[in-house]
């Protein structure tokens, strides 16, 4: 088991540009979350899945953020016509089935939006 | 609403010593759990010490202690012997049954350990 793994680890793009992020959970997980970290802070929650079903998005997540787990397994967190307040860290989090399980965390991508 | 409080942005010790990073929370739930994250500098977080809110007894994880104070709403991290590489940026979250899988995370304090 290698845990959690993210890519890229690191983004830099123009404002206005698409972005894709991948996240591998742990093998046997079948939860998996996103959260944000800007800078000096702590993680704010994005969303979560439970296997592919997407059961909750917080009201961070605006139109232009979109997640999926087509397999239940990777999961992708794109972002459509970046804008310089998304710049912070993406973080990917994976835990077995029950809520009170603890989340394992990825590396994390940090996005610059310049 | 759930919300976790760090009034410690930054604290600092001396290598063996013992140090303690404060952490309050407020829910309205009634099953919770509690946790201490702990993430080095350009490092992924890491798990330091879980504690369910049913349970009496304060976790322990070898030089890492917690003192629960459910009524109060407290969850202090107490690290004992003190190493070098106890330096990074410490977080306390809450997580519970009704509120789905999301933890909440405080803002953090960031724990200098001088040698």
């Amino acid at each position: 088991d290698t845990g959690v793994s993210q890519d890229p680890r690191h983004k830099i793009t123009k404002r206005g540009q698409n972005v894709t992020f991948r996240c591998d959970p742990i093998s046997e997980h079948n939860r998996l979350y996103w959260y944000r970290q800007t800078l000096g802070q702590g993680p704010e929650f994005l969303t979560y899945f439970q296997n592919e079903a997407q059961l909750e998005k917080s009201r961070l997540l605006s139109d232009r953020f979109s997640a999926e787990r087509p397999k239940g397994s990777f999961s992708t967190l794109e972002i459509q016509r970046t804008e310089q307040g998304d710049s912070a860290m993406y973080l990917c989090a994976s835990s077995g089935e029950r809520a009170q399980e603890t989340q394992y965390f990825g590396p994390g991508t940090r996005l610059l939006v310049l | 609403a759930q919300t976790v409080t760090q009034s410690q942005p930054e604290m600092s010790v001396q290598e063996a010593e013992t140090v303690t990073l404060s952490c309050t929370y407020d829910t309205s739930e009634s099953d919770y759990y509690l946790f201490w994250y702990k993430q080095p500098p350009s490092r992924q977080m890491i798990l330091v010490i879980r504690q369910e809110a049913y349970k009496q007894q304060n976790a322990t994880e070898n030089r890492f202690s917690v003192n629960f104070q459910k009524a109060a709403k407290s969850f202090s991290l107490k690290i004992s012997d003190s190493q070098l590489g106890d330096a990074a940026m410490y977080f306390c979250a809450q997580g519970g049954e009704t509120s789905g899988s999301r933890l909440t995370f405080g803002e953090g304090t960031q724990l200098t350990v001088n040698p």
